[in-house]
Order: C-alpha cells, then structure tokens, then sequence
C-alpha cells in the first residue's frame, strides 16, 4: 500500500538548519516528490517538489536520494514563521491520486 | 488575484441533512481534489477529478458525491450516509498530475449540529 514514513515531530533552534526526512519506498518511477506545510485551521501550502535531482527555491531545499525511496526537506535557517506540520507526499496510480501521511509537527524555538 | 475559494468556512449539518461544499478556482487548473481532515491527522482523499465531466473516488468516498460540470468549479456534498462527517475538508486544484503542484483553499470546517 502506498504511504510515506515521517517522524511525528522534530525541534530547531531559530537561524539553525532543519532536516526533515521522508521515507516513500513505493514511489514509482515517474511520480514527483512534493513537499508542503500547514498553519492551525489553513490548507497546506506548496514548499517544493522534485523528481530526482536536488532542488533549490527562496523557501527550501529538497535532497533526494539516489534510489528514491526518500527524501529530505532543507530549511537552511529555521525561523518562528517555520512551525508547521510538514508534508511529504508523491501521486499514486500514474500520479492521480495523491498520498498525505500524518506529516512532521516542527517547533522553532527562540 | 488567483487562487481557490472555498466556502462557506463554517458549516453546520443537523442528523439526516445533506450539505454541499463550495470550491471554485480562477487558475485554470485542470484537475481539483477534495480532502477530509481529522484532528491531528494528515489528508485523505475523497474525490479527485482530472477533467470536466470526469471524477474518480479516493481512499474515502463513501457517503460523499462530487459534481465536475465546469472547469472551474468541484463542489463536494457530503450526504446523510456519511455517519462521521465532522471534520476539515481542504480542496485542491493543479494543471497535472504528479509533476505539477497543488494549490489548496482554507477549508470549510463541518459540524454535526
């Protein structure tokens, strides 16, 4: 069955680097890694999304290995805007249908 | 400016009603998902459709109904089958598939009165 495997919660200091990990071991071939965050009573919100290469946008970085079964979101310097619950999530059945775990629940202390 | 609209934010259902969701994108997006929320819990997927005039259940469908007559529009009725239907229900829209990214309204929050 297809899901994704991301730790309950995770703690950073303010201005320190985030790493927040993934596992997706059933991803397909062709199905995009997409990363998003959500606020108290808000839709989620895009972070970044990738296939196999590394990428980089203003919000993030998005390291994925090389055998594709997971994936680490990058905050490169947490701030207190940073706490959210984080998603990783990739399309099942040729891309369609997309799968959301239960995501990681990131405090930023100050 | 673009964007998805839910509505309303708030909803109350009394036992036995059907209510329907309203969400409507401006961004010409062709596909729109519909997601339940539970407290603490990630996103399930009800509905998605790729196209006008085609839908396909997700994980959860029992007890909803979807209608996608234009583009732009993809209300989502929760009907009196439905025994536990307080929750956060989220819709999304994107140009594609897997490779392109979703864009989410703010939810309606729904209420059994």
């Amino acid at each position: 069955d297809a899901k994704t495997t991301q730790p309950n919660s995770m703690e950073s200091n303010e201005e320190e680097p985030v790493h927040l990990p993934c596992n997706h071991s059933t991803i397909s071939g062709t199905d995009y890694i997409h990363w998003y965050r959500q606020l108290p009573s808000q839709g989620p919100e895009y972070v970044i999304h990738g296939l196999t290469s590394n990428v980089n946008n203003r919000m993030a970085s998005l390291a994925i290995a090389e055998d594709r079964k997971s994936s680490t979101l990058i905050l490169h310097r947490a701030t207190l805007r940073d706490a959210a619950v984080y998603y990783c999530t990739f399309g099942d059945n040729y891309g369609q249908n997309f799968v959301f775990g239960p995501g990681t629940r990131l405090s930023v202390l100050p | 400016d673009g964007g998805i609209t839910q509505s309303p934010k708030y909803l109350f259902r009394k036992e036995g009603q059907n209510v329907t969701l309203s969400c409507e994108q401006n961004l010409n997006h062709d596909a729109m998902y519909w997601y339940r929320q539970d407290p603490g819990q990630g996103l399930r997927l009800i509905y998605y459709s790729q196209i006008v005039n085609d839908f396909q259940k997700g994980d959860i469908a029992e007890g909803y109904s979807v209608s996608r007559e234009k583009k732009e529009s993809f209300p989502l009725t929760v009907t009196s089958a439905q025994k536990n239907p307080t929750a956060f229900y989220l819709c999304a829209s994107s140009s594609g598939p897997s490779n392109q990214p979703q864009h989410f309204g703010d939810g309606t929050r729904l209420s059994i009165l």
